[in-house]
């Protein structure tokens, strides 16, 4: 089945400790991205690749770093330095550029106590 | 930062009934629009991505419009059903930046 993966579903963490999200595609997209939802908000852009070896931040970069070494996978590491960590991470993939449909992941909800 | 609207943020309607959100965002440089449904649990799907202006599209008893030189869109859904409860997002792009997001319209029908 294709599609896109992102595990865990659940994450627990302590302040003061990088986490990593994972994402992996198996749909062939050159794009991925990622987002991060709060409640009352949309989804907003933290990172986004539209090719291998190569990233750009989005709106909200700060605190977050993302590495793009295969075309599949695209992980997200959430450092100390994000303030508010606490959120649900979306990441998604398209055929680059963006007048094609994206496609998500089921999500991760990190928790930082 | 490109800013995308949706409105209402929530609606709740009987089962039957007929409905619509609009999407406004900016006109400049606009490149494409795209409509998502998100159920609760699973993930967000695309419904329609449109480009040109006075786009109509149709996809079972959901259509969008497009307007790119006022820059707005309406999702339409006829005959609402239970299933159809969900939040729906638009999302737009301009030149090379990536979709940028409104908050979501959420959609409760109610049988």
């Amino acid at each position: 089945d294709g599609g896109i993966t992102q595990s865990p579903k659940y994450l627990f963490r302590k302040e003061g400790q990088n986490v990593t999200l994972s994402c992996e595609q198996n749909l062939n997209h050159d794009a991925m991205y990622w987002y991060r939802q709060d409640p009352g908000q949309g989804l907003r852009l933290i990172y986004y690749s539209q090719i291998v070896n190569d990233f750009q931040k989005g709106d909200i970069a700060e605190g977050y770093s993302v590495s793009r070494e295969k075309k599949e996978s695209f992980p997200l590491t959430v450092t100390s330095a994000q303030k508010n960590p606490t959120a649900f991470y979306l990441c998604a993939s398209s055929i680059a550029p963006m007048n094609t449909e994206a496609f998500f992941g089921q999500g991760t909800r990190l928790t930082v106590v | 930062i490109l800013n995308v609207e949706q409105s209402p943020q929530s609606l709740h309607v009987q089962e039957g009934d007929s409905t619509n959100f609009t999407c406004s965002f900016p006109s400049s440089n606009f490149y494409a629009l795209h409509w998502y449904r998100w159920e609760t649990a699973k993930s967000p799907e695309a419904l329609f991505v449109m480009t040109l202006n006075g786009d109509e599209k149709k996809k079972g008893r959901i259509s969008a419009t497009l307007n790119t030189k006022e820059g707005y869109s309406y999702l339409y859904i006829k005959g609402s059903q239970p299933e159809d409860s969900a939040t729906y997002l638009c999302a737009s792009c301009s030149g090379n930046t990536p979709l940028v997001f409104g908050k979501g319209t959420r959609l409760s029908v109610i049988a």
